[in-house]
This record gives structure tokens, sequence and C-alpha cells, in this order.
């Protein structure tokens, strides 16, 4: 069974500093997509970033971009120059052929002025 | 293009009671699915359907419903509510198109409380 494991329930930093949200899974598969999505008070889940499994380039999306360790099964997340805004439950996600979501158990991310 | 909605966003219900809610789509999207998310589960698929048809299923009692009609709109009918069953139910769509890995968008939720 595929898992996604977020090791770290709750950070928090500085604003203007950078922050990596760690995530690890499991699959057997090959083919599959990975995936951010940012959870603020409001419960809205909005998309951050994504990974496609096959492509060995990091992807970026202006301050978030992700380290993809596709041997370590490693997705971490890293924020720069974080902003107030940025204050959320983060959730990673795996997806495989089936099209089901598979969520980590989310991070609370704070940032302090 | 108008983001995905769902309705209604609160609702309180009392035990035995049914529920049903609703989830419009983005326009063109023809996949929708379901999601659970409680504070000691997390989020958890419910079940996807794709031009009317159920495609997924995840592992939920039969209380838990849906269906999705020509439009794409997509309800989830949970029948004899249990206390458990009160959860942020969350809907996202995706074209369905491009294979099973695009990108899924979701609604705001609907906070379903059970007394």
């Amino acid at each position: 069974a595929q898992t996604v494991t977020q090791s770290q329930p709750e950070m928090s930093v500085q604003e203007a500093e950078t922050v990596t949200l760690s995530c690890t899974y499991d699959t057997s598969e090959n083919n599959y997509y990975l995936f951010w999505y940012k959870q603020p008070p409001s419960r809205q889940m909005i998309l951050v970033i994504r990974q496609e499994a096959y492509k060995q380039q990091n992807a970026t999306e202006n301050r978030f971009s992700v380290n993809f360790q596709k041997a370590a099964k490693s997705f971490s997340l890293k924020i720069s120059d974080s902003q107030l805004g940025d204050t959320a439950m983060y959730f990673c996600a795996f997806i495989r052929a089936t099209g089901k979501l598979i969520f980590g158990q989310g991070t609370t991310l704070q940032v302090k002025p | 293009k108008a983001g995905v909605t769902q309705t209604p966003r609160y609702l309180i219900k009392t035990r035995g009671q049914q529920v049903t809610l609703s989830c419009s789509p983005i326009s063109g999207h023809r996949s929708v699915s379901w999601y659970q998310q409680t504070p000691g589960q997390g989020l958890q698929f419910l079940f996807e359907y794709f031009s009317e048809t159920q495609r997924n299923k995840g592992n939920f009692p039969g209380r838990f419903s849906g269906r999705q009609f020509s439009n794409s709109r997509s309800e989830m009918n949970v029948s004899t509510l249990e206390l458990g069953d009160s959860a942020l139910y969350l809907c996202a769509s995706r074209s369905g198109l491009a294979g099973s890995t695009d990108t899924q968008y979701f609604g705001p939720g609907t906070r379903l409380t059970v007394l």
C-alpha cells in the first residue's frame, strides 16, 4: 500500500527566512505524481507545487521549490523568503494511476513577524 | 474560470438523519473526487466519479454514496449519520482527460457537524 509520511507536525519560521518541510513516501510504482497542498485557516486546499516522478529536474514555483529524491522516496518543500500569508497547514500528497490522492498527516507552519 | 464550488458550506444534523452535499467542478472538468478530513484520521479518499460513473472507491461503509450528473456536478449522500461522520468534506475536480494523474483542484469544503 502507498503511504505518505510527514514527520514534522509543527514548524515555525521567521518572516523572510527559509524553511524546509519534509515528506517521504512509499510506493512500488514507477510513474506517479507528487504534490504539496496548502490549507490556510480558511480551510481551502490550494495547490502549491507539483512534481512528475519521471522528471529529474526539481519543480519550482516562485518562492516554492522541491527537492525530489526518487531513489530515497523523499519530496521536501522549501519556502524561501517566508511571508505571513504562508502560515497554513501543508500536505504532501501522492497520486498514481488510479487517480486517488494519498495525503500525509500534514505540517502546520507558523510564520512569525 | 470559476473554481470548484460546494454547497452548503456548513451543516448541522442529528444522529440518524441523512445529508446530501453538492459539488460543482471547474467548467470542463469531468472528474470529481470526494475526501473526508478529520483531526484524527486526516484526509481520506471517499470516491471518484468520471462521466457519471464511479471510478474509484475508498474504504468507507455503504452509508456513504455519491453520484454524478451529466453536467459533471456531483452529490454525496450520507445516510444514518453517526457522530464520527462530523468532518470537513472536500470535493476536488480535475479534467480527467490527460490521464489519471492530472492535478486536482479543491473546493472550500462543507463542514458537517453531527449532534
